[in-house]
Order: C-alpha cells, then structure tokens, then sequence
C-alpha cells in the first residue's frame, strides 16, 4: 500500500458542487500539504499543516478549505467549485527530521487527484 | 522569498544523447535543493537532493545534478538518455522552516 493516500483519484463535477479530496499517511510525518499542478505553471502550494493545531494558507488558497482531522489525514475542500479549479491535486509529506537528522524539507507524495469541474 | 526557475518548458533529445536540465534558484543563502520526476499519471518522486554535503549529487536512473554557489545554479544532467527517462522533472527548493518552492518544470522528451 501506498505510504500516501490520495482519494478520489478521479473526479469530474460540476460548477457550484462541494468537493472534498482526502489524504491520509502511514508515514507518521506531522508536516502534510496541498498542491496543485496545472499545465506550465508547475506545482503550487494551497494549504499546509505542521501539526494538528496548525493550518497556514499556501500562495493559492483562495477557494479553498483544509482540515486537519488527524495526525495522519489532511482534507482539502472546495466549498463551490469553479471551472478553473480544474488541476491536478497533490498531498505531500515532510518529516521534521530526517534520517540524518537534518530538516531538509523532502516531501513524499501522494500520487495525485486529478480534478475536473465542468 | 525563495524562486526556482527552471529554464526550458519543454527539451528534446535523441535517444543516447546528453540530457542537462536546467535550474537556478534565488536565495542568497544556498538551499536543500531537489529534483522531481513525474512519469505520466503518477505523482511526483524524488531522483536526487544536495544538503550541503558534496556539491556534485548522485540519483537515481543514472541522473546526477551539480550544486554551483557562485551560478546559484542546480543542474540535472544524464550522459545518456534512454526512452523510459521521458517525463516531466520539477526542481524545487527549501530554505528553511517554510514548504518546498518548485520551479515550473521541464518535460524531457526522448526520440528514438
């Protein structure tokens, strides 16, 4: 099984729905995100957590809404959804500490829900 | 705050040539730096990092990619490109206690 969990893989909707993509880990990390990859704009950040009690807004966020249920589950929403939120849309991980016991920021990635809002 | 640009939407090579990829990133202070690669409908997986250690990183697939403090440049390259190496490679970079910041990637594409 996956170390990172993305569900739905596949989504189509249509405008003004609420949808809701899930993540949930088994890596044990504390540090979950939200990207979103568009064609030629790379991946940006939406959302991300360092723990339970902490939510902080990416560079994108508008439209967007996250919840920390669990260490190990990050929940991205779109309370009304909009033609140009059609994207592909990756959960990623971080520990705080690596193996050499260095905060080196490496994420680990789930392997995406691609979303499509008609 | 921290950019990465990544030269180059789109490179083609021929099947056993050279592949070189390019990226720079902005911080004065140098970063973790990371390469990406994203095969077609799969998520993203690391090929190689540089945490200060030895500027010249090794990954896998036979990718390698050269720290240059003074180009503040990041530069994947391959000697010898195969088919399955056609995919999209991000690079991204980490400056401290804030998310990764990716460059807008490169997709590689290889002819045979």
């Amino acid at each position: 099984d996956a170390d990172v969990t993305q569900t739905p893989r596949n989504r189509i909707t249509k405008t003004g729905k609420r949808i809701m993509l899930e993540c949930s880990q088994t890596k044990g990390h504390d540090r979950m995100y939200w990207y979103r990859q568009d064609p030629g704009l790379g991946l940006r950040l939406i959302y991300y957590s360092f723990d339970v009690k902490d939510i902080n807004k990416g560079e994108i966020s508008d439209g967007y809404s996250v919840s920390r249920q669990a260490q190990a589950k990050f929940s991205l929403s779109l309370e009304s959804a909009i033609p140009n939120q059609t994207a592909l849309y990756f959960c990623a991980t971080s520990d705080l500490r690596d193996q050499a016991f260095t905060n080196t920021g490496e994420l680990f990635f789930g392997e995406g829900s691609r979303l499509t809002v008609l | 705050a921290q950019s990465v640009t990544q030269l180059g939407s789109h490179v083609s090579v021929s099947e056993g040539a050279l592949v070189l990829l390019r990226c720079n990133y902005s911080s004065s202070v140098p970063p973790y730096l990371f390469w990406y690669v994203q095969y077609p409908n799969q998520g993203l997986q690391l090929l190689l990092k540089y945490t200060s250690a030895a500027t010249l990183v090794k990954g896998i697939n036979g990718f390698e990619a050269e720290f240059k403090k003074s180009e503040t440049s990041f530069h994947l390259t391959k000697p010898s490109a195969h088919m399955s190496d056609a995919a999209e490679y991000f690079c991204a970079a980490y400056s401290g206690n804030t998310p990764l910041v990716f460059g807008k990637g490169t997709r590689l594409s290889v002819i045979a």
